[in-house]
């Protein structure tokens, strides 16, 4: 199963939203509504942000939001602050019961 | 306080082999299927390994299938990856995460370290 595919970096200036993009295929993000994103710190372990493309565990920002199309998922960062500088990860139900993600993005907050 | 704490990682030669241990706390452990992932050094997650909640059905990433063994005992609220035969591209930071009521992993440990060196 290859990994999903994801710009290694996007930047933005507080205030401003960015976009993630997270590529699969029908045999994955385009066949299955189990799309999550997840953010990690250097040295941490992930944290769910997203799941099921674009619904919000509690405690998660609002600023924090998830759409997909096609074979292709993003993940939208509004109103940019400070601590949202780490790297996020997709990931995605496969049509084998295996799990695949994406190489993480690195967000940097200008 | 729901947790999951890794141990039994280290520094280990190619060829030999190794046993994680995720031990879970705060939460119903045998109401949940688990899983594996892990991430090489300055690299992305990949998933290597799924066990559902009574443990008779599990799923491995071709990367380790064959060489690497999940299993989990529900009355000690603990979760288990056997490695053998290890490589050096098996060098990782290991997480166990607790899959969700869906598809996704909304618990993870904190990590554990294999590092396969001669």
């Amino acid at each position: 199963q290859s990994a999903l595919t994801q710009p290694a970096s996007v930047s933005g200036t507080p205030g401003q939203s960015i976009t993630i993009s997270c590529s699969g295929t029908s045999s994955d993000v385009g066949d299955y509504n189990y799309v999550s994103w997840y953010q990690q710190y250097p040295g941490k372990a992930p944290k769910l942000m997203i799941y099921d493309v674009s619904n919000r565990p509690s405690g998660v920002s609002d600023r924090f939001s998830g759409s997909k199309s096609g074979n292709t998922a993003s993940l939208t960062i509004s109103g940019l602050q400070a601590e949202d500088e780490a790297v996020y990860f997709c990931s995605s139900y496969t049509s084998i019961s295996t799990y695949v993600f994406g190489p993480g993005t690195k967000v940097t907050v200008l | 306080q729901e947790r999951l704490v890794e141990s039994g990682g280290g520094l280990v030669k190619p060829g030999e082999s190794l046993r994680l241990s995720c031990e879970a706390s705060g939460f119903a452990f045998s109401d949940h299927y688990m899983n594996w992932i892990r991430q090489a050094p300055g690299r992305g997650l990949e998933w290597i390994s799924f066990i559902n909640d009574g443990g008779s059905s599990s799923f491995y990433a071709d990367s380790v299938k064959g060489r690497f063994t999940v299993s989990r005992d529900n009355t000690k609220k603990s979760l288990y990856l056997q490695l053998s035969s290890l490589r050096r591209e098996d060098t990782a930071v290991y997480y166990c995460a607790r899959e969700s009521e869906g598809n996704w992993f909304d618990l993870w440990g904190q990590g554990v370290p294999v590092t396969v060196s001669s």
